[in-house]
């Protein structure tokens, strides 16, 4: 069976700080991966989506990078976080574009 | 502009009770429609998927309807239980480029005893 791990569960981090949220997905090859972030009170918004090892496509311009160094691995990176990227993050992924999403337990980020 | 309403934003019922949440749509072309569980501080988690086709499909205590004429799905919980308490998610994929997935900001429903 397939599953999907997202780490850190909680993070609290400094204004300026860097930022690095892990995701992995196991029991599956060349899923489709995903990056959404979940502010108070608002729905998900999808922040980057990778179809392939190294192909990353960016939904709106922000302070956020990812990355897929391998292709079941998926990285939300940050060079210096704001205020403003505190959030509930979540990655996803799925066979094919339009397909079911399977999402990690997320991570809460506080940014201070 | 595709866009997903969901509506009420936040429901409160007594245990047992049934409640019914609504997902109007403008997504075009419209490839299918899901709803999410969201428990808090967790991620989503699939309860039902609908394609053009099909008018309604349940999972237990869970029955979605889709009206693709009128653009509308709703989620009916019957017999709620405390465990309901949670975020339900309408997220509608669309045909084209891109991860064509477009959520609503979700329904709160409180079950209380």
């Amino acid at each position: 069976s397939q599953t999907i791990h997202q780490w850190p569960a909680t993070l609290v981090q400094p204004v300026g700080s860097p930022l690095s949220l892990e995701c992995t997905v196991e029991g599956t090859s060349n899923p489709n991966l995903y990056w959404y972030r979940q502010a108070a009170g608002r729905g998900l918004q999808l922040l980057f989506y990778s179809v392939g090892i190294g192909q990353i496509s960016s939904e709106v311009p922000q302070n956020l990078s990812a990355s897929r160094p391998q292709d079941r691995q998926f990285i939300l990176s940050s060079k210096k976080l704001l205020l403003s990227d505190s959030g509930f993050y979540l990655c996803a992924w799925s066979r094919q574009r339009n397909t079911e999403a399977f999402f990690g337990q997320g991570t809460r980020l506080t940014v201070v | 502009k595709n866009q997903v309403e969901q509506s009420p934003q936040s429901l409160i019922i007594l245990e047992g009770k049934n409640c019914t949440l609504q997902c109007n749509y403008t997504v075009s072309p419209f490839s299918n429609l899901r709803w999410y569980k969201q428990d808090t501080g967790r991620g989503p988690v699939s309860l039902t998927i609908m394609t053009f086709s099909e008018n309604t499909k349940s999972n237990g205590r869970y029955t979605a309807t889709l009206d693709a004429d009128t653009k509308q799905s709703s989620l009916h919980i019957t017999a709620s239980q405390l465990s309901d308490s949670a975020s339900y998610i309408c997220v509608v994929s669309a045909e084209q480029a891109g991860t064509a997935l477009i959520f609503g900001k979700g329904t709160t429903l409180s079950v209380s005893s």
